[in-house]
């Protein structure tokens, strides 16, 4: 079984200033996916950033960017830029293609700050 | 194209009473997943189907839930006799085949039990 952890509860960041929210996971897959969501208060699911574990570079979609470290299978989020529509829970998932399912961690609640 | 479309967006049901929560996924998409978010957790994994066929239940209660995806209509997630303890947001999300990443999730069901 997969299991991916959020070990930040809760953060905040300062408005154009930079923030990275942590996530590791535990797996004996080879083949598998990542993702960041971000969920506004409005409750919609929104991705953010995909990682394919296979593929060495990380992301990259415009402010947000990964840091994909996969022998310590950890997949943290960077912020650059931090706007006020960036405040949201933030969710590391991590999809297991053999068994076609998503795993999530417990979120990240992220407050930008004017 | 509509996105993955979940009704009722708010659903209220007294202690013993039946819940059924529907998902339409994106036109075209054959699977389906059920996750449900208790408040301030992250999603929990539910249900997988397949149109007709059940393919993982594995995060499903063993008793009062069910689930199914008919040949034809929406995706219902049924929870019978309801307790304070199903108040939650249900999510739906769907994808074309296992392999395809990402999901496409809905806006999500709340339920209240009173």
């Amino acid at each position: 079984a997969q299991t991916v952890t959020q070990s930040q509860p809760e953060m905040s960041v300062q408005e154009a200033e930079t923030v990275t929210l942590s996530c590791t996971y535990d797996t004996s897959e080879n083949n598998y996916y990542l993702f960041w969501y971000k969920q506004p208060p409005s409750r919609q699911m929104i991705l953010v950033i995909r990682q394919e574990a296979y593929k060495q570079q990380n992301a990259t979609e415009n402010r947000f960017s990964v840091n994909f470290q996969k022998a310590a299978k950890s997949f943290s989020l960077k912020i650059s830029d931090s706007q006020l529509g960036d405040t949201a829970m933030y969710f590391c998932a991590f999809y297991n293609t053999n068994a076609g399912k998503s795993t999530f961690g417990d979120g990240t609640t992220l407050t930008v700050k004017p | 194209n509509a996105g993955v479309m979940q009704n009722p967006r708010h659903l209220v049901r007294r202690r013993g009473q039946e819940a059924r929560l529907r998902c339409s996924p994106v036109k075209g998409h054959s699977h389906v997943y059920w996750y449900r978010q208790l408040p301030e957790e992250g999603l929990k994994f539910m249900v997988y189907l397949q149109k007709e066929n059940i393919i993982d239940e594995s995060g499903m209660p063993k008793e009062r839930f069910s689930a199914e995806f008919p040949k034809e209509g929406p995706s219902i997630l049924r929870i019978q006799q309801v307790v304070r303890g199903d108040s939650a947001a249900y999510f739906c999300a769907s994808s074309p085949d296992r392999q395809f990443t990402p999901l496409h999730f809905g806006n999500g069901t709340r339920l209240t039990v009173t």
